[in-house]
């Protein structure tokens, strides 16, 4: 009973490198979710999917991309990564959105921008 | 300004104290209220669910919304060193896969 699984648990990258974040979830929710936390910000939405092939804008999407091919699987890409991209990245999912579903959040990759 | 405050902290209290958490939101069509718990290097878990004004309890947490003031508060009644973490309230319109909006979070430590 895996919930929502997030690899790698640490990184370090330089300027302009890219990386993919990976996400993977067993639980067969429709809904998924990217969202970084930073110190004394809270958790800013990146971007979301509400089924395979669906994906949507969140709050601060610039400088990422993701793609959902299968209900499990939900990649954030980093592309030229910037030290403004230091930060906590928390993948998360739920069934819905209705007023009783909670998300199941990953434990998060921290990542380090030089 | 935010759509959600939460006082940041950090927060002592000494093993069998009542705590109380608080957020403050501006806008007033806010419907669905929740905490989180988040322990340190992990995400955040969902704690209590609350729809509109009233109140909630879980065993030692109650989980309170006033929508006159636009307040929500938690209270944990006799805490634990287990209960040192970060708590989160988030909050949203209606239903919605990008309309969570979260508190910064307010850091507690529970004294054994």
């Amino acid at each position: 009973n895996a919930g929502v699984t997030q690899t790698p648990k640490f990184r370090i990258l330089k300027i302009g490198q890219s990386m993919t974040l990976q996400c993977t979830q067993d639980m067969n929710h429709n809904y998924m979710y990217w969202y970084r936390q930073d110190p004394g910000m809270g958790l800013k939405l990146i971007y979301y999917s509400v089924g395979a092939g669906i994906t949507d804008k969140g709050e601060v999407p610039n400088g990422y991309n993701v793609s959902r091919s299968t209900t499990e699987d939900f990649p954030l890409r980093l592309e030229l990564a910037a030290p403004s991209q230091t930060s906590v990245y928390f993948c998360a999912s739920s069934w819905g959105t209705g007023r009783s579903y909670g998300y199941t959040f990953g434990s998060g990759t921290r990542l380090t921008v030089v | 300004q935010k759509e959600v405050e939460q006082d940041p902290g950090p927060l002592s209290v000494p093993e069998g104290a009542i705590v109380s958490l608080n957020c403050t939101y501006s806008n007033s069509a806010f419907q669905y209220f929740m905490w989180y718990r988040q322990y340190s290097r992990k995400g955040p878990e969902l704690l209590m669910y609350t729809y509109s004004s009233g109140n909630k309890e879980d065993g030692r947490f109650t989980a309170q919304v006033d929508k006159s003031s636009k307040y929500i508060s938690l209270f944990i009644r006799d805490s634990q060193p287990s209960d040192s973490a970060t708590y989160l309230c988030a909050m949203r319109i209606q239903t919605g896969a990008n309309n969570l909006f979260f508190g910064t979070g307010t850091r507690l430590t529970v004294i054994p």
